[in-house]
């Protein structure tokens, strides 16, 4: 079965800073797809990058990056230069089968410090 | 297209009564996901449409639970005979196969009394 874990329940980081957010998953199909979300306290969830399987390089959108490492399944958020309303809860997922559905990771509360 | 709107945004009830929710995906978008999350943990899947087909449900969707996708448009997810247990939140997602991203709406935050 698929599986996602996210190791870190909570996350401190300076101001400016970068953090990384580690996740890894479990999964016996060649095609898949890694996604990070952000929830803030309102709790909706926001999309912040996407990284196929096949992708040889490593997504970024913005201050977001993905770090990649197809062999040892893991798939690390980068946050550069950190901001006060990075603060929120952070999943990492994975699209499952041809239904596409989501599996998600347990999450990553992350507090950025001034 | 305004994303994906979930209504109510809140519901509180009693112990044993029915509620239904409703999600409103963006609008061409065919495939509908609903998942539950409750305090500090990740979403879990429930189920999900293509159209208006239901084509897969979690263990988790007991014979309490229901949803509906008529004419493939909007859903809805209803629960019958609240349990504590119940209280959670409801997400819905939407995209568009095969290789749409999924958004979701803000939630419906369920608790049962």
């Amino acid at each position: 079965a698929q599986k996602i874990t996210q190791t870190q329940p909570g996350m401190f980081v300076q101001e400016k800073e970068a953090v990384t957010l580690d996740c890894t998953y479990d999964t016996s199909d060649q095609s898949y797809g890694l996604f990070w979300y952000k929830q803030p306290s309102s709790g909706e969830m926001i999309f912040l990058i996407y990284q196929g399987s096949y992708d040889e390089q490593n997504a970024t959108e913005g201050r977001y990056s993905l770090n990649f490492q197809k062999a040892r399944k893991s798939a690390n958020l980068v946050i550069s230069a950190s901001q006060l309303g990075d603060s929120a809860m952070y999943f990492c997922a994975m699209r499952e089968g041809w239904g596409g559905k989501l599996i998600f990771g347990q999450g990553t509360e992350l507090s950025v410090k001034p | 297209d305004t994303g994906v709107s979930q209504d109510p945004r809140h519901k509180i009830t009693k112990r044993g009564q029915n509620v239904t929710f409703r999600c409103d995906p963006i609008s061409e978008h065919n495939r509908l996901y609903w998942y539950r999350q409750t305090l500090g943990q990740g979403p879990e899947f429930l189920t999900y449409f293509q159209n208006e087909a239901q084509l897969e449900k979690s263990r988790l969707l007991s014979d309490r639970f229901s949803a509906e996708r008529p004419k493939g448009s909007f859903s809805t997810l209803e629960i019958q005979r609240t349990e504590q247990g119940d209280s959670a939140m409801y997400l819905c997602a939407s995209r568009q196969d095969p290789s749409g991203g999924y958004t979701f709406g803000s939630g419906t935050r369920l608790t049962v009394v």
